[in-house]
């Protein structure tokens, strides 16, 4: 089945740790994203990726950083800089082909120990 | 920078109500707005997208509509059901950019 895989669904990070999430895709998109959310609040942009190679940073790409050396993959790294990394993190990817429409992974909550 | 706005942000009905959510945003320069569905601990479902040129899109009991002069778009749920409760989220995608703004939602409750 094609679709949006994170892992781990799951994820605790020490003090001063680096921890990185992983965003895997099959549908052939070109772009991809990822979003923090924190409860009671929307979606804030974190990095996006519209092609391999390159990516863009969002509202609050501050303690954080991505790569993009496959199209399929997109990990998010969460670096010790980022003092309040507590939150569900949502990988997506869209395409031109269907209007750009947003698919989404199931997410990954971090937490802090 | 676009600003996008749900209203209420939690809603209770009884089931078999028809209920209408409602999305506003700042900007009317969009390419296209998206509703999605958000379980608890879940990723989001993405229900019905419309593009800037649209005017509403229909899926099942769901019926979204665009009125990008006001800004302003509603999901339309036909004959609520426990099932549908979730939380509603609305996107819009200003044009050119590529960043998605999301609505903090609205958290509803389909009591039987």
């Amino acid at each position: 089945d094609g679709g949006i895989t994170q892992s781990p669904k799951y994820l605790f990070r020490k003090e001063g740790q680096n921890v990185t999430l992983s965003c895997e895709q099959n549908l052939n998109h070109d772009a991809m994203y990822w979003y923090r959310q924190d409860p009671g609040q929307g979606l804030r942009l974190i990095y996006y990726s519209q092609i391999v190679n390159d990516f863009q940073k969002g509202d609050i790409a501050e303690g954080y950083s991505v790569s993009r050396e496959k199209k399929e993959s997109f990990p998010l790294t969460v670096t010790s800089a980022q003092k309040n990394p507590t939150a569900f993190y949502l990988c997506a990817s869209s395409t031109y082909a269907t209007n750009e429409k947003l698919f989404f992974g199931s997410g990954t909550q971090l937490s802090v120990l | 920078k676009q600003e996008v706005t749900q209203i209420p942000a939690a809603l209770s009905v009884p089931e078999g109500e028809n209920l209408v959510l409602n999305c506003s945003f700042t900007d009317s320069a969009i390419y296209n707005l998206q509703w999605f569905r958000q379980d608890p601990g879940k990723g989001l479902t993405s229900l019905l997208l419309i593009q800037s040129s649209q005017r509403e899109q229909t899926s099942g009991r769901l019926n979204a509509s665009l009125d990008k002069s006001s800004g302003r778009s509603t999901l339309y749920i036909a004959a609520s059901q426990p099932g549908d409760s979730a939380t509603y989220l609305c996107a819009v995608r200003p044009f050119p950019n590529n960043d998605m703004r999301f609505g903090a939602g609205t958290r509803l409750t389909v009591k039987p």
